[in-house]
């Protein structure tokens, strides 16, 4: 969905480096979220936030951490990056005026861990 | 959370109307169903959501027997574009979380 963007899409990096994902959002949604997706698994969720005051762990928050610098943007961060974080990240939105939550996905970000 | 279950893959041919069906026996009143298609390194897409009876859209539709612990999604006519991951998904918006599973991989033939 065009209106989820997300930066980089592709990201070749080193174990120890820290790493910054970035979301941007114009569909005006309260709430984002931050997944990840491994060969032949689910979709797992690492971070979620529901407004900009609001962050709350997900499934496999451990060797991440999140920052939501505004309503539209949310960053996940990689603060040693290890080669098992190598994946396909994705983020998410939802409008929270909606009972229904219907997320909507960025591109993704490739991310390999050397 | 509602947990679900659904086939891991399917195989069809062009032109069938495929069905995939996925249980959620513990369902919330609250819940909805929805159901999400995935293409090879892409995000998920929302396909057709639904809280009871059938719903039907330009993609989809969605049966949801009266007792909800289970639905099913009705692809009609495939074509080979229809090849992806289907993830059936169940919550309500008040929810700390809604959790994707490995979905249904379909793969249409020739």
């Amino acid at each position: 969905d065009a209106d989820v963007t997300q930066t980089p899409r592709n990201r070749i990096t080193k174990t120890g480096k820290r790493i910054m994902l970035e979301c941007s959002q114009t569909k005006g949604h309260d709430r984002m979220y931050w997944y990840r997706q491994d060969p032949g698994l689910g979709l797992r969720l690492i971070y979620y936030s529901f407004d900009v005051k609001d962050i709350n762990k997900g499934e496999i928050s451990d060797g991440y951490s999140v920052s939501r610098q505004a309503q539209a943007k949310f960053s996940l961060s990689l603060e040693s990056a290890i080669p098992n974080q190598t994946a396909l990240y994705f983020c998410a939105t939802s409008d929270l005026g909606t009972v229904s939550d219907t997320q909507y996905f960025g591109p993704g970000t490739r991310l390999t861990v050397l | 959370l509602a947990k679900t279950t659904q086939p891991i893959s399917m195989d069809s041919y062009e032109g069938q109307e495929v069905n995939i069906t996925c249980s959620h026996n513990n369902i919330a009143t609250n819940d909805y169903i929805t159901w999400y298609q995935q293409f090879p390194s892409q995000g998920p897409r929302f396909i057709i959501q639904g809280y009871k009876t059938k719903v039907t859209n330009e993609v989809a539709s969605l049966f949801i027997p009266a007792d909800r612990k289970s639905s099913t999604l009705s692809l009609p006519r495939v074509s080979l574009s229809d090849t992806a991951v289907y993830y059936c998904l169940v919550g309500y918006y008040r929810d700390d979380k809604i959790i994707f599973g490995k979905g249904t991989r379909l793969h249409i033939l020739p």
